[in-house]
């Protein structure tokens, strides 16, 4: 049974970092792309960041751009998440999310870390 | 970028009605089209990928048709379980997801 599961939430100030985690089990995680998609409170689902199984092609959102990294350890099968200069419209919780095939298509999700970035 | 439009953004329906939302691409993206369903407090659940096709351990009164630009998501019998916010996803170029569409019964 595949299992994600996300750490690393928490409250932040603007302008601030963090590192979310993502550990999988249940599948040959250096098999799969893996994502991050985010949904803000009471909003709809946008994803953030993908990057493939060796984790040397990684693609953001626009709106992530050059503040968050996405990264992987295949040796330890965990999925990161590193974010800066982060805003207000960063507020959401972020699941991690196995691709099917490098295409964008997401078959598991965990059940998501909470990031509020709020002074 | 391509945008994905959900109508309605809630529907209400009694149990055994048949429910259809839809789902519009701003540009085609063949069939590369998911829905996802997502209960109140949980993650999403793959339920439909290739416009029609179901996810194993999905209900059979869920289908999914369509093709091009415009979709459509069938719940044949609307059960109490399908309480849910649903969401299309194209993954033609990236991936953009719909704003969702509310479930609810009546």
């Amino acid at each position: 049974e595949v299992q994600l599961l996300e750490s690393g939430g928490d409250l932040v100030q603007p302008g601030g970092s963090l590192r979310l985690s993502c550990a999988a089990s249940g599948f040959t995680f250096s098999n799969y792309a893996m994502a991050w998609v985010r949904q803000a409170p009471g909003k709809g689902l946008e994803w953030v960041s993908s990057i493939s199984g060796s984790g040397t092609n990684p693609y953001y959102a626009d709106s992530v751009k050059g503040r968050f990294t996405i990264s992987r350890d295949n040796s330890r099968a965990t999925l990161y998440l590193q974010m800066k200069s982060l805003t207000a419209e960063d507020t959401a919780k972020y699941y991690c999310a196995k691709d099917v095939s490098w295409t964008y298509l997401f078959d598991s999700w965990g059940q998501g870390t909470l990031v509020t970035v709020s002074s | 970028d391509i945008q994905m439009t959900q109508s309605p953004s809630i529907v209400s329906a009694s149990v055994g009605e048949r429910v259809t939302i839809t789902c519009r691409a701003s540009q085609s993206v063949s069939s590369w089209l998911a829905w996802y369903q997502q209960k109140p407090g949980e993650a999403p659940r793959l339920l439909i990928y290739k416009a029609s096709n179901l996810e194993s351990g999905v209900p059979s009164r869920f289908s999914g048709s369509g093709s091009g630009t415009e979709f459509t998501l069938t719940i044949s019998s609307l059960q109490p379980d399908d309480l849910a916010t649903y969401y299309c996803q194209q993954y033609e170029t990236w991936g953009t997801f719909g704003q969702g569409t509310k479930v609810e019964i009546k």
